[in-house]
């Protein structure tokens, strides 16, 4: 069975830093070019950031640029988000996909929440 | 960036009918585009992937066509389980999600 697993969500001020990490299994992670999406409370999805299979390219949407960085391990099948300079309006549910638009290849982890608040 | 503009955000409608959703791009993004559906506190679940092919295990009642700019997804007939929020994606550049459509019982 496939399964992606995230953790490292929490409570952080604004201003702080967390790294989310989404351990994956039951397919070749090393193959798979993976995202992170979020939801914000009551809110629609929105992409966040992608990398590819060897992690060789990275894709931000313009609101985390320069702010989170996703990387992965292929040797431990984790793939990774970290993010600094947070802001209230970070505050969603992070999940890690590899999305499958395009051959339904389609895998998501049940989400981990981001909590921005003084 | 690649608009995805989904329409309507809501509707209402009854177990037995026939819903018509639309996603439309700011630009041709080939048959590129996936529907979702997403259930509260869950995961979304692809239904629809290349724009007009059904994701193994879904039913044959959802179904997908268009190409381009101009998308739909039919539910033929309306189920209990089918009331959700649901979405399209684009994956020509980068990924760009539609605003959503939340089916609610009629």
């Amino acid at each position: 069975d496939v399964q992606l697993e995230e953790s490292g969500g929490g409570l952080v001020q604004p201003g702080g830093s967390l790294r989310l990490s989404c351990a994956a299994s039951g397919f070749t992670f090393s193959s798979s070019a993976m995202s992170w999406v979020r939801q914000a409370p009551g809110k629609g999805l929105e992409w966040v950031s992608a990398i590819s299979n060897n992690g060789g390219s990275t894709y931000y949407t313009d609101s985390v640029k320069g702010r989170f960085t996703i990387s992965r391990d292929n040797s431990k099948n984790t793939l990774y988000l970290q993010m600094n300079s947070l802001r209230a309006e970070d505050t969603a549910v992070y999940y890690c996909a590899k999305v499958g638009v395009r051959g339904g290849d389609d895998y998501w982890g049940q989400g981990t929440l981001v909590t921005v608040s003084s | 960036a690649i608009q995805m503009t989904q329409s309507p955000s809501s509707l209402s409608a009854s177990v037995g009918d026939r819903v018509t959703i639309t996603c439309r791009a700011s630009q041709g993004i080939r048959n590129y585009l996936g529907w979702y559906q997403q259930k509260p506190g869950k995961a979304p679940k692809l239904l629809i992937y290349a724009a007009s092919n059904l994701q193994s295990g879904v039913p044959s009642r959802f179904s997908g066509s268009g190409s381009g700019t101009d998308f739909t997804l039919t539910i033929s007939c309306l189920q209990p389980e089918d009331f959700a929020t649901y979405y399209c994606l684009q994956d020509y550049n980068y990924l760009t999600f539609g605003g959503g459509t939340k089916v609610e019982i009629k």
